[in-house]
């Protein structure tokens, strides 16, 4: 069985401050897939990025970057400069491969409530 | 490009009431979920489906139902609505499998009283 904590439940900071979310997770699998989505107030989620686990280069996208590291078995997400539109809820998920549905589902942490006051 | 739609966006059951929640998806993705979200607890995944007449249960399938007759189209049908099913669900599709990123209908909101 798989698992993914996200053991900061609120985050609250001024905006252009740097925030880290962290997210660590536990599984047995070798070959696995790790993401990051993105919750808005309006309610819908936003796919931010995919990682395999055999790539621990860590990946820049704006001012988002994540950090992936199978030696902690962790894959944080730092927002440099943050802006009052990062407001969101973010969630982490695993998913292992695998060729059949249910030994790959994708399991999701409880999620990080980021707010940016201006 | 619309991508996952849902309706109902809201709405107020009795208990013991039954409804379908829709999901139609214009991607040609073949996996498509159903997921139900409480306040702090994530995501979990109600049923899922590989393809137009395959479906599978998820984590918390008791109290619902799901058919998959075309890629398009993946209904949730709660039966007899229960205070515990109040929530909001999403409907999410992907191309071809759990590891390829999930696209995500803008979910419902139901209460059930």
């Amino acid at each position: 069985a798989q698992k993914v904590t996200q053991a900061q439940t609120e985050i609250s900071v001024v905006e252009k401050e740097d925030v880290t979310l962290d997210c660590v997770y536990e599984t047995r699998d070798t070959t696995y897939y790790l993401f990051w989505y993105k919750q808005p107030p309006s309610g819908e989620l936003v796919f931010l990025i995919r990682r395999n686990s055999f790539d621990e280069q860590n990946e820049i996208s704006g001012r988002y970057s994540w950090n992936f590291q199978k030696s902690t078995s962790s894959f944080n997400f730092t927002i440099t400069a943050s802006q009052v539109v990062d407001s969101a809820v973010y969630f982490c998920a695993l998913s292992p491969l695998g060729l059949s549905g249910a030994n790959s589902k994708l399991t999701f942490g409880k999620g990080i409530t980021l707010s940016v006051r201006p | 490009n619309a991508g996952v739609t849902q309706t109902p966006k809201f709405r107020i059951l009795k208990i013991g009431q039954s409804m379908t929640l829709q999901c139609t998806q214009d991607m040609n993705h073949n996996y498509m979920y159903w997921y139900r979200q409480d306040p702090g607890m994530g995501l979990k995944l109600i049923y899922y489906s590989v393809g137009a007449g395959i479906t599978d249960k998820g984590e918390v399938p008791n109290g619902y139902n799901v058919s998959r007759s075309t890629t398009e189209d993946f209904p949730l049908r709660l039966e007899l609505a229960a205070p515990s099913q109040t929530s909001v669900y999403f409907c999410a599709s992907s191309s071809s499998s759990f590891n390829q990123p999930q696209h995500f209908g803008d979910g419902t909101r139901l209460s059930i009283l």
